[in-house]
């Protein structure tokens, strides 16, 4: 089942900060982060275990509740180059790779 | 070094006809994903395969779908026979741990 992100959209301003949420109806293993530009393909930006450990992005962070099932993207000080849709990923097995995405979060960040 | 690499970029067919997508994945690679992208549903997990062996294709929506993976360097997915519901961009992924590196993707169009 896929994960329910929102908001669906976004549209802010050079500098201006923005939280996506992710949340599963699912016991959670660990928490995927990918961003898609227009007419690109999905990178990757961060995954958090269970247990706490995460990995990923520079200027990008992320939390993950394990007991709600949920995660958030934190972008801070947004620039022209975070515009892009954002794409939760969650797994429930522990192997890291039945990675099922929800549908996106698009962001536009405007000067 | 090279990154996953998919062919055709771009298919434009009839309903009814046959499609073939190929998908190079990164050498060394153990894991190959293919991925369904639409507006509304997102990116699905059609099918994945670990060392070539298909691990699960719950995904596969119906049985007008079949993925193979001959050898390490090569994977297809096939449609037949096509139908206009089946138009969407398909990516291909590898990965040799819990990152996953997306290809270019193949824009599919069935008329």
């Amino acid at each position: 089942q896929q994960p329910v992100q929102s908001p669906q959209a976004v549209i802010l301003r050079e500098g201006e900060d923005a939280v996506i949420n992710c949340s599963s109806s699912k016991a959670l293993y660990s928490v995927h982060w990918y961003r898609q530009k227009h007419g690109e393909a999905p990178v990757f930006l961060m995954i958090l275990l269970k247990g706490g450990e995460q990995k990923g992005h520079e200027k990008i962070s992320a939390s993950f509740n394990e007991k709600k099932q949920q995660s958030s993207l934190y972008l801070t000080a947004s620039q022209l180059s975070y515009s892009g849709t954002y794409f939760c990923g969650t797994e429930s097995s522990g192997g890291y790779q039945k990675v099922t995405f929800g549908i996106g979060t698009k962001l536009q960040v405007i000067p | 070094d090279a990154g996953v690499i998919q062919s055709p970029r771009h298919e434009v067919t009839e309903m009814g006809q046959e499609v073939t997508l190929r998908c190079k994945p990164i050498s060394g690679h153990d894991y190959l994903f293919w991925y369904r992208q639409t507006m509304m549903r997102g990116l699905e997990l059609l099918i994945y395969f670990n060392n070539n062996v298909p691990i699960d294709d719950s995904g596969m929506p119906e049985d007008r779908f079949s993925a193979k993976m001959p050898n390490a360097s090569f994977s297809t997915l096939k449609i037949q026979p096509s139908e206009p519901r089946d138009s969407a961009v398909y990516f291909c992924a590898s990965s040799l741990s819990d990152i996953k590196f997306f290809g270019p993707g193949t824009r599919l169009t069935v008329l």
